[in-house]
C-alpha cells in the first residue's frame, strides 16, 4: 500500500515570497490533515478536510495561508506571503475516518526555510 | 481544554537498558491516547494506541504503554532499547472536547548511548 506522498521535501524561500506544498493521501482515505511542526514542538493542526469539505480550519492563519482539496483526493497548501516564523516542517496526514478512533498516516513532510 | 505534557525533552539511555518516556494529559474525561515515533528525516508513525479495554497496550518494536486514569498518564516503556530506537517520540490525545482532534505533546528525543 502506497503511503502519503508529499512534495517538495525541502524548500527555501525569501520572506514575502509565496510557496505551495502538495499532498497525495492514501487511496480511499476520506480525511486529510495539514499540520505545522515548528522545531522543538509537536505538530499543530492547520486544517482538516473530510472529502473535499473543510471540517476544521480554526488554527489556519487565513490572511496568508490557504488550502484546497481537489475532488476530495490531492491537496495543496499555500503560503502567500511567507514570514520568517513560517519556517517549519509541514506534514500531511490522512485517515479513513476521524482521528479519535482511526490511525492517521503521515507523509515525510516538507521542510520550509524562510530567509 | 486538553493539553499534553511530555516531561522530558531528551532521554539518554545505554543500549540494552530499559526506558520510560513520560506523558501526562490534563483532562480525564473519556480520551483516546496515542504514541507516535519520528525517525530522523521520516514522517510520524503510530507506535501504539489506547481506545478502550485493557490499560496495558502493546505496540510495534517491543514498546508498550500503560493508561493510568487516576494519574492521567500514558507512559511509554521498553525493557531493552536498541540503537535503532533513536528517534523522537510524541504522545497525543484526543477527546470529545477537542472534537477528536489530536492534541500533541512537544516530543521526547530518545538518545541511545552505545
Amino acid at each position: 500500500e502506497a503511503g502519503v506522498a508529499q512534495s517538495p521535501r525541502y524548500k527555501i524561500i525569501e520572506k514575502r515570497q509565496s510557496v505551495a506544498f502538495w499532498c497525495n493521501p492514501i487511496s480511499g482515505h476520506a480525511t486529510l490533515y495539514w499540520y505545522q511542526q515548528i522545531l522543538g514542538q509537536g505538530p499543530k493542526l492547520l486544517i482538516q478536510f473530510q472529502n473535499n469539505g473543510v471540517v476544521d480550519d480554526s488554527q489556519l492563519p487565513k490572511d496568508r495561508f490557504s488550502a484546497e482539496r481537489l475532488k476530495g483526493v490531492d491537496s495543496t497548501l499555500k503560503i502567500q506571503p511567507a514570514k520568517l516564523e513560517d519556517s517549519a516542517v509541514y506534514l500531511c496526514a490522512s485517515s479513513l475516518g476521524r482521528t479519535g478512533n482511526t490511525e492517521a498516516f503521515f507523509g515525510q513532510g516538507t521542510r520550509l526555510t524562510v530567509v | 481544554a486538553q493539553s499534553v505534557t511530555q516531561l522530558d525533552s531528551q532521554v539518554p539511555v545505554f543500549e540494552e537498558a530499559p526506558v520510560e518516556l513520560r506523558c501526562n494529559y490534563s483532562s480525564s474525561v473519556s480520551v483516546y491516547l496515542f504514541w507516535y515515533v519520528q525517525y530522523p528525516n521520516q514522517g510520524l508513525q503510530l507506535l501504539l494506541k489506547y481506545l478502550s479495554g485493557s490499560t496495558l497496550v502493546k505496540g510495534i518494536n517491543g514498546f508498550e504503554a500503560e493508561f493510568n486514569k487516576s494519574q492521567t498518564s500514558f507512559h511509554l516503556r521498553k525493557p531493552s532499547v536498541h540503537i535503532s530506537d533513536t528517534a523522537e517520540y510524541f504522545c497525543a490525545v484526543s477527546d470529545a472536547d477537542s472534537n477528536y482532534q489530536l492534541i500533541w505533546g512537544a516530543g521526547t528525543k530518545l538518545i541511545i548511548k552505545p
